[in-house]
């Protein structure tokens, strides 16, 4: 099956710092989304990006499908944004099943 | 707009207890309709997803099962829980095929926290 990779598996910031968040995948892809999992454990969709390049206020997203990897920028830091971020992709057809990274771990201090 | 239920939030069974957690989708209907778990270490496991009523796809063998008995509606269940069904269990839905209007976007539930003791 197709594998996702995520890095940095971990990542502790101050507040106010910017940060990259890379999502590798092993095959073409008919969707990419992003989520981020707050503390309480809801995941939350940032962005369906399965190419092209996408922002929503502090945060934005760019997929290279031909190179097979997607990027999450945050901006500007702040603690709410603690938690952990996933890529998910699926290989289209009519079922969109989706296989999450591991995620990456990030810690905003104050 | 669409929403996502599932219950209960929390639950503690004991080992060879039954287990039933449920979901219901408003807003839309014939949604595809997923069970996802996830155990320690972070990573999100499908178990199994639904494109109708009555039709019921697992992606690993298991100790659970899921029934759509509604159009809106996921259950999932197990006769006898295990220890290693603890974990974090989300329900999620989209679009069916063709209806997608902002791309085959997947939406998760609250999630529900099993305890098996």
């Amino acid at each position: 099956g197709i594998q996702v990779e995520q890095s940095p598996p971990d990542l502790i910031l101050q507040e106010g710092a910017n940060s990259t968040l890379r999502c590798n995948f092993s095959d073409s892809v008919n969707n990419l989304q992003w989520f981020h999992q707050n503390p309480w454990g809801q995941l939350i969709n940032l962005f369906y990006i399965p190419s092209g390049t996408k922002q929503n206020g502090r945060l934005s997203a760019t997929t290279v499908a031909t190179e097979r990897y997607s990027l999450l920028y945050i901006s500007s830091s702040q603690t709410t944004d603690s938690g952990v971020y996933f890529c998910a992709v699926d290989l289209g057809g009519s079922n969109y099943k989706l296989t999450f990274g591991k995620g990456t771990l990030l810690t905003v201090n104050p | 707009s669409q929403t996502i239920h599932q219950w209960p939030a929390t639950l503690v069974q004991p080992v060879g207890s039954p287990l039933s957690l449920e979901c219901t989708v408003e807003g839309t209907s014939n949604p595809n309709l997923y069970w996802y778990r996830q155990a320690a270490g972070r990573g999100l496991q499908l178990l199994f997803y639904s494109v109708g009523i009555g039709q019921i796809s697992s992606e690993v063998p298991q100790n659970l099962s899921a029934s759509r008995p509604q159009d809106r509606q996921f259950i999932l269940s197990s006769k006898k829980l295990l220890l290693s069904d603890s974990g974090f269990y989300l329900c999620a839905w989209s679009f069916g095929i063709g209806r997608a209007s902002s791309g085959n976007t997947i939406y998760f539930g609250e999630g529900s926290w099993l305890t098996v003791v």
